[in-house]
């Protein structure tokens, strides 16, 4: 089984900082990179994914994608407390069906206080 | 939007029972999993299926089985349930071309 790891946190940031979330994976040949945001009590949702080393951008997010070093991190500018959440990142893992699973870390858990 | 409903919230069984999760989509998808997620173990995937009737093992299929009889519809099983497999169960499905999921509400099971 690969990993995924990140930090349990909680990551507390005040309202309009940056936060940095970050995601160490052990398969170097994973290719496809996710990050989701579960709220207390609700399933995951995608916010972003990422396939290329460098930076990708999505309104106040930025997925960052660093294949040599193997790591993903997530940037949140303006940090709002509707942010504050558990960040999951997930990694592609290629089958031997020719299908890919996700392999998930265990998430980050984001404070943002007013 | 793509809608993936999990027929129950939270659900309570008594240990030795049969227990079926159900989950839905209504974007016709190939795909669908079920994964279970427990404090500081994360998202543990249990089975998949890639079509009608096709089913593959995930990480944790011990205690488990699933149903894929159409497409819209994948049916995790506990054959007979126990206090272990308390938890929150996660549905999702999966559009061709696109790598990401989408997971359904979850169904929280307590086992007693």
């Amino acid at each position: 089984q690969k990993e995924v790891e990140q930090n349990s946190g909680p990551l507390s940031v005040p309202e309009g900082a940056i936060a940095s979330l970050n995601c160490t994976y052990s398969d170097r040949g994973s290719q496809s990179f996710f990050w989701y945001r579960q709220y207390s009590g609700k399933s995951p949702e995608l916010i972003m994914f990422i396939y290329s080393n460098g930076d990708k951008e999505d309104g106040r997010f930025t997925a960052q994608l660093n294949k040599a070093s193997q790591y993903v991190s997530l940037l949140i500018r303006d940090s709002q407390p509707s942010d504050s959440a558990t960040y999951l990142c997930a990694v592609g893992e290629p089958m031997n069906t020719g299908f890919q699973k996700l392999v998930f870390g265990t998430g980050t858990r984001l404070l943002v206080s007013p | 939007d793509v809608k993936v409903t999990q027929s129950s919230r939270y659900l309570v069984k008594r240990t030795g029972e049969k227990v079926f999760l159900e989950c839905v989509q209504d974007m016709d998808h190939e795909n669908m999993f079920w994964y279970r997620q427990d404090p500081g173990l994360g998202l543990r995937l249990i089975y998949f299926s890639y079509d009608v009737k096709m089913k593959e093992k995930g990480d944790i299929p011990e205690g488990y089985s699933v149903s894929r009889e159409k497409k819209e519809r994948f049916s995790l099983i506990l054959e007979s349930a126990s206090t272990n497999q308390t938890s929150m169960y996660l549905c999702a499905s999966r559009p061709p071309q696109v790598d990401g999921y989408t997971f359904g509400s979850g169904t929280r099971l307590t086992v007693v």
